[in-house]
């Protein structure tokens, strides 16, 4: 079974730009949860998706948004792009709704200039 | 809210030593735990889980061992090799949130 994909896997973006990123989940999963990974702050939940909606939410501006297709798949978007967004953008997907059994993607770098 | 935190930032062993990795966690509610292993480049990858109706959780090579009084887990891994090398985390469910410790390198040498 294919594992969690994202793409894409490297992005360089100038400030005040915006970003789209792309997770696929594993086959059958219905849940997707966003996290920021960064040297200072480490693993962030941004927020979960399931089943189209969103369910819970991390501590993160408004700029931050995400969504979930019919297909499970999942975009975040984040908007007025800051250097400090600079980070590995991770998403990790399970079976149902919550934090059981996530397994994670490779990440997409995202490099603020 | 819920704080989660390594006892050391790194963990040297020699290979074929057992390695002890240690979290703690404040929130006496949570009934989750999940060890993560990331290597260099790679997202985190799951390696074992327990609920707080457990206090022992046996995987291959791997154990988990969580001590609800005193909001303590603990990763073991059995026989180290050089392909364990990775930063390890810890994450706690937190109203079906996972907070993430800061994870321990392992350094494995031979």
């Amino acid at each position: 079974k294919a594992g969690v994909t994202q793409t894409p896997r490297y992005l360089i973006k100038t400030r005040g730009q915006q970003v789209t990123l792309s997770c696929s989940p594993i086959s059958g999963h219905r849940s997707v949860s966003w996290y920021q990974q960064t040297p200072g702050q480490g693993l962030q939940f941004l927020f979960e998706y399931f089943s189209e909606t969103q369910r819970n939410k991390g501590n993160f501006p408004g700029r931050f948004s995400g969504r979930q297709f019919s297909n499970s798949r999942s975009e975040m978007n984040v908007s007025t792009l800051e250097l400090g967004d600079s980070a590995l953008y991770l998403c990790a997907s399970s079976i149902g709704q919550g934090s059981y059994e996530q397994y994670f993607g490779p990440g997409t770098r995202l490099t603020v200039t | 809210g819920e704080s989660v935190g390594l006892h050391l930032p790194t963990l040297s062993v020699q290979e074929g030593d057992n390695s002890i990795i240690n979290c703690a966690y404040s929130n006496s509610a949570s009934d989750y735990f999940i060890w993560y292993k990331q290597e260099s480049g790679k997202g985190p990858q799951f390696i074992i889980d327990i609920r707080s109706n457990m206090d022992k959780r046996q995987g291959q090579r791997v154990t988990v061992l969580l001590n609800k009084t005193v909001k303590h887990l603990s990763l073991q891994i059995a026989a180290t090799q050089p392909g364990d090398s990775a930063v390890y985390f810890c994450a706690v469910d937190n109203t079906d949130k996972l907070i993430f410790g800061t994870g321990t390198r392992l350094q494995v040498f031979p």
